[in-house]
């Protein structure tokens, strides 16, 4: 199975701050990896998908990079809306795969 | 707008089999690949498998064929059936549509895409 890891597990900041969280593959997944937002009582959102894309309707301060064995995600200009719980997914191979996830908090 | 819905039992008895039904509105369940992931406290989310609209499916090994997922396109429905369930089994369940995409290259990417629904989730404890 793929491992993917991903840092930090959680993270404090303040409103208008970029935050930028990591995912590594425990070998290459190519550019087979997406990123998802999680608020308590919702369902997950996607945000990202193919390492960079940009879903329809998801804010642009949103982006990702990468590709092969590290991926990051990067929030610039945090919004009260953003506080939540984010993390990846690989599909390059079966079983999928998930990072444990970053809470991301007010400090 | 899609949207999907788990419903079943939220009590299982260990040893029995969990089912689990998700249904799909606002979009038709054609040409998509359905998802079952669940999420624990201590393993975080994990992938269970899922079904193509045609009735192809994929399982996560690890759950040595205790697993089963089904299609009803008349119904726009597609359900989860894990047999001999454990404590080790309560979770969050949730079920997921992946949607294809195409890559750089313009290769149709059918079956890796993202989770571009999901639903909110349900609770299933396992009861010893």
């Amino acid at each position: 199975d793929i491992q993917m890891t991903q840092s930090p597990s959680s993270l404090s900041a303040s409103i208008g701050d970029r935050v930028t969280i990591t995912c590594r593959a425990s070998q290459t997944i190519s550019s087979h990896l997406h990123w998802y937002q999680h608020r308590p009582g919702e369902a997950p959102k996607l945000l990202i998908f193919a390492a960079s894309t940009l879903e329809s309707d998801v804010p642009s301060r949103f982006s990702g990079s990468g590709s092969g064995t590290e991926f990051t995600l990067t929030i610039t200009g945090l919004r009260l809306e953003d506080f939540a719980t984010y993390f990846c997914q690989q599909t390059y191979s079966n079983p999928r795969t998930f990072g444990q996830g970053t809470k991301l908090d007010f400090k | 707008q899609v949207q999907l819905q788990e419903s079943g039992p939220g009590l299982v008895k260990a040893s029995e089999t969990l089912s689990l039904t998700c249904t799909v509105s606002g979009g038709s369940i054609r040409n998509y690949y359905w998802n079952w992931i669940r999420q624990t406290p201590g393993k975080g989310l994990e992938w269970i498998g899922y079904i193509s609209y045609s009735g192809n499916t994929k399982y996560d090994p690890s759950l040595r064929g205790r697993v089963t997922i089904s299609v009803d396109t008349s119904k726009d429905q597609f359900s989860l059936k894990m047999t001999s369930v454990t404590a080790a089994d309560t979770a969050v369940y949730y079920c997921a549509r992946l949607r294809g995409y195409y890559d750089r290259g313009g290769y149709w990417i059918e079956d890796r895409g993202p989770l571009d629904y999901w639903g909110q989730g349900t609770l299933v404890a396992v009861a010893s």
